[in-house]
């Protein structure tokens, strides 16, 4: 069966620290993965996803298919980056299967 | 606002009653998803519509709901006799067709149970 583990269900760092919200998956076939964002008050909202290979608000993430992880990484933080976020995936077009999420919060 | 929409924002209903939530996705997109979504929680799939065609439904989807999308535009969600266990927030998402197009979420429909 899909399943997205984020180990981490609150990670706490100073502004200007590198960020690192780690995500495990357990699927048999090429999956796409993504990373989802919910900010305060707002929806959630896609971040970014590994077929695009971008970098988005200065946050990257790599797909490690040896060691099936999808970690989510930014060498700055920044204030407005606390936030909640979700690592998911998907095959195809069909339905995503979400982690528990990780609440980002960044001290001044 | 072209996003996805949800009707109502908050629902408090008493255990046993019946509830009917509202999904309006954005207009061109023909895929239409349902998640529900507990305290502590990620998203979990409760089903998918392709157009109308209601094309998968999870496990935790019982016989007490039910989803429809008549004409392949807005969808509605009902529950049936609520349960507390049916608090929750509900989250609507819609899709274009083709492949790696991205998921826009509703703002969701919250969900009390007493």
């Amino acid at each position: 069966a899909q399943r997205v583990t984020q180990p981490e269900k609150l990670l706490s760092v100073f502004k200007g620290a590198p960020v690192e919200l780690k995500c495990n998956y357990s699927y048999s076939g090429s999956p796409e993965l993504f990373w989802y964002v919910q900010y305060s008050r707002q929806r959630l909202q896609l971040l970014l996803r590994h077929i695009s290979r971008e970098s988005i608000k200065g946050f990257t993430a790599d797909l490690n298919k040896g060691e099936t992880s999808f970690h989510l990484k930014k060498p700055f933080a920044q204030e407005e980056d606390s936030a909640m976020y979700y690592c998911a995936l998907s095959e195809g077009a069909q339905k995503l299967v979400f982690g528990q999420g990780t609440r980002l919060t960044i001290n001044p | 606002d072209t996003g996805v929409s949800q009707d109502p924002r908050h629902k408090i209903t008493k255990r046993g009653q019946n509830v009917t939530f509202r999904c309006d996705p954005i207009s061109e997109h023909n895929r239409l998803y349902w998640y529900r979504q507990t305290l502590g929680q990620g998203p979990e799939f409760l089903t998918y519509f392709q157009n109308e065609a209601q094309l998968e439904k999870s496990r935790l989807l019982s016989d007490r709901f039910s989803a429809e999308r008549p004409k392949g535009s807005f969808s509605t969600l009902e529950i049936q006799r609520t349960e507390q266990g049916d608090s929750a927030m509900y989250l609507c998402a819609s899709r274009a067709s083709g492949a790696y197009n991205e998921q826009f979420f509703g703002p969701g429909t919250r969900l009390t149970v007493l």
